[in-house]
């Protein structure tokens, strides 16, 4: 198994500001993922990190608003720019092997809040 | 669209009966499927899973159930206990291997009553 830390693991920001979410795993991985919780909602894929390339990003999300980076097989961060109310959620990241499914595994999440 | 729905947002069972989460898809795409268990400020946990090529799928006191022709699939949980209280996903997977990318349901949080 795999131990993913997240760092914060909450944060209060200001409208207009950005935040980078660090997301560390305990050893390496292929695959690594962001995804978004907000309030009620279902866990939503952001995007899939990719170690040496650009991210891929999932229909309604875009390069500029969530910039990722993968510069190694065991960490990657997310900064969610310029940052309105709407994007306060929790903000997960999960690591896993291709094929692994059931060895999908999440870090404990950041709870953003935005005002 | 939500292709996977969990209708029941919450579920509250005596301890020691019969847990029963609901999961429903629209994507006839989807050809894998899991249910994670969260505890409050933790991330999500694998549970148990079923391929489409199987209708049950048993671990311990958990058991998956998937009927593709209605696209519904259920978790059973007997006998509760007061540690299963937490919040329960389920997800899919489509058919395309090497595409890892998980849809998930909203979740149901279940409460097991002591």
């Amino acid at each position: 198994s795999a131990v993913i830390s997240q760092k914060p693991s909450r944060d209060i920001c200001q409208r207009g500001t950005s935040l980078t979410i660090q997301c560390q795993v305990d050893s390496q991985v292929t695959m690594m993922f962001w995804y978004r919780q907000q309030p009620g909602q279902s866990l939503t894929l952001i995007a899939t990190a990719n170690q040496g390339s650009e991210a891929t990003y999932e229909s309604g999300f875009v390069i500029d608003k969530f910039p990722i980076s993968r510069p190694n097989l065991t960490f990657s961060t997310l900064t969610v720019s310029n940052m309105s109310p709407e994007d306060s959620s929790i903000y997960l990241c999960s690591a896993g092997q291709p094929l692994s499914y059931n060895e999908q595994f999440f870090g404990p999440g950041t709870r953003l809040t935005v005002l | 669209d939500q292709q996977v729905k969990q209708n029941s947002p919450s579920l509250s069972v005596q301890e020691g009966r019969i847990s029963i989460l609901n999961c429903d898809y629209t994507n006839s795409m989807f050809d894998y499927f899991l249910w994670y268990k969260k505890y409050p400020a933790e991330g999500p946990t694998f549970l148990i899973s079923i391929s489409s090529i199987k209708d049950k799928n048993e671990d311990g006191r958990f058991t998956v159930f998937l009927n593709k022709s209605a696209k519904h699939l259920s978790l059973h949980i007997v006998p509760s206990q007061p540690g299963d209280s937490a919040v329960y996903f389920c997800a899919a997977i489509p058919v395309n291997f090497g595409n890892e990318k998980l849809t998930f349901g909203t979740g149901t949080r279940l409460t097991i009553i002591p």
